[in-house]
């Protein structure tokens, strides 16, 4: 497709479960971010791509997150140990030059 | 510390009326502010920017104002039409339009136009 695409669209784990977030940017889009957007609130930044490594990860909460993009293109957002908080829409973003465009997020449930 | 906030959590107006949507930030170091509109179950997208050098941004219907001494902006749809409904939010960033990736989002109006 045209557009940045996340998967799975919908996860349901457990605490203390290992889980991965994909996302496929807009080909030839060069920077990748992603965000977290809890319930009520504005989405929150994460981390944020250029190219292969990660320009900036100030926002990722502790050291139970951790993102990777070993080639540049898709990226994968790797949550350990899953609390009850971690349960939000996490949204990916790619840009080119300046403009964000959005996925429609990954729906992390975690019981 | 919410830098960005959306103090409205909803608005509701008649079709064809304007409806202002206002944002209000605490860090003096933001330099560019953004709207994004989003529908559920999408992803936010761009609808309009301003820079701080500017005190207004106008595209079609939708114009934003900025009043760098109040630390305040606001949104303005007129006319506005039922296909407006959705939640709006407002960002801001630090280091000019080149740095527009790592926003700071404010909690989101959502807006209903009723025909």
């Amino acid at each position: 497709g045209a557009g940045v695409s996340q998967t799975p669209s919908n996860k349901v784990t457990e605490k203390g479960k290992y889980v991965e977030l994909r996302c496929d940017p807009i080909s030839g889009h060069t920077a990748l971010y992603w965000y977290r957007q809890s319930l009520g609130q504005g989405p929150e930044f994460l981390i944020y791509f250029q190219g292969t490594g990660a320009a900036d990860d100030s926002g990722l909460p502790n050291d139970r997150f951790f993102a990777v993009r070993p080639e540049g293109s898709v990226s994968t957002l790797k949550i350990q140990r899953t609390e009850r908080g971690d349960s939000a829409v996490y949204l990916c973003a790619s840009s080119l030059n300046s403009e964000l465009f959005f996925g429609e997020g990954s729906r992390l449930t975690v019981l | 510390d919410q830098q960005v906030k959306q103090n409205s959590p909803s608005l509701s107006v008649q079709e064809g009326r304007i409806s202002i949507l206002n944002c209000d930030y605490t860090n003096s170091m933001f330099d560019y502010f953004l709207w994004y509109k989003k529908y559920p179950a999408e992803g936010p997208t761009f609808l309009i920017s301003i820079s701080s050098i500017k005190d207004k941004n106008e595209d079609g219907r939708f114009t934003v104002f900025l009043n760098k001494s109040a630390k305040h902006l606001s949104l303005h749809i007129v006319p506005s039409q039922p296909g407006d409904s959705a939640v709006y939010f407002c960002a801001a960033s630090a280091g000019g339009s080149s740095n527009t990736g790592k926003l700071i989002f404010g909690q989101g109006t959502t807006l209903q136009v009723k025909p």
